[in-house]
């Protein structure tokens, strides 16, 4: 039972570089999530997507973008990066947008991406 | 503005006894309230939650506590075991507009449970 999968687990870039993390669900959820985690910080919400097709803004987009073209999958690119991107980056998915509202619907989680930027 | 507030970076307790973590927040339109647990090089997993409109979820071992007036709430594991060891994230939940929900979430504080 696979759940969340991220891809790649590690990446170093320059800056400037682009790259795209890869985010795939095998439980037929509907909403998916990218979050980013710092240092002494909570998880921050990049971009999330309500369907297949359709992809809207969270707290922090600036520099990211997203692509949901498959239910299963959820992209998110990064078009010139920069040392403020580094960060570890967490897909998560959801079968609605309550996100564990009541306890039976949670967000899961993947094992994340660790980037950096030199 | 961090409308959902952990103030303790850390907590150490012994095995076997009570570890208690605690979450604030400002945002009185938050309608449910989750704790997720996190452990090193692992995405964070849902641990229990709770609505708006009760004051306590149990669920074995772990126990929520919410404080509406206090706008205050908080985890309670016993007894503590060393596997509990691991960052715990507040979350809160509320509508951002039309029917979508926006999850925050806290710093996270790091139980270290003692053998």
């Amino acid at each position: 039972n696979a759940g969340v999968t991220q891809t790649p687990k590690f990446r170093v870039l320059k800056t400037g570089q682009s790259m795209t993390l890869l985010c795939a669900q095998d439980m037929n959820h509907e909403y998916m999530y990218w979050y980013r985690q710092d240092p002494g910080m909570g998880l921050r919400l990049i971009h999330y997507s309500v369907g297949e097709g359709t992809t809207a803004k969270g707290e922090v987009p600036d520099g990211y973008n997203v692509s949901r073209l498959k239910k299963q999958n959820f992209l998110l690119g990064l078009e010139s990066a920069a040392p403020s991107q580094t960060s570890v980056y967490f897909c998560a998915s959801s079968y609605d947008l309550k996100g564990g509202a009541g306890g039976n619907q949670p967000q899961h989680f993947g094992d994340g991406t660790r980037l950096s930027i030199l | 503005d961090q409308q959902v507030k952990q103030n303790s970076p850390s907590l150490s307790v012994q095995e076997g006894r009570i570890s208690i973590l605690n979450c604030d927040y400002t945002n009185s339109m938050f309608d449910y309230f989750l704790w997720y647990k996190k452990y090193p090089a692992e995405g964070p997993t849902f641990l229990i939650s709770i609505s708006s409109i009760k004051d306590k979820n149990e669920d074995g071992r772990f126990t929520v506590f919410l404080n509406k007036s206090a706008k205050h709430l908080s985890l309670h594991i016993v007894p503590s075991q060393p596997g509990d060891s691991a960052v715990y994230f507040c979350a809160a939940s509320a509508r951002s507009g039309g029917s979508n929900y926006k999850l925050t979430f806290g710093k996270g504080t790091l139980l270290t449970v003692n053998p």
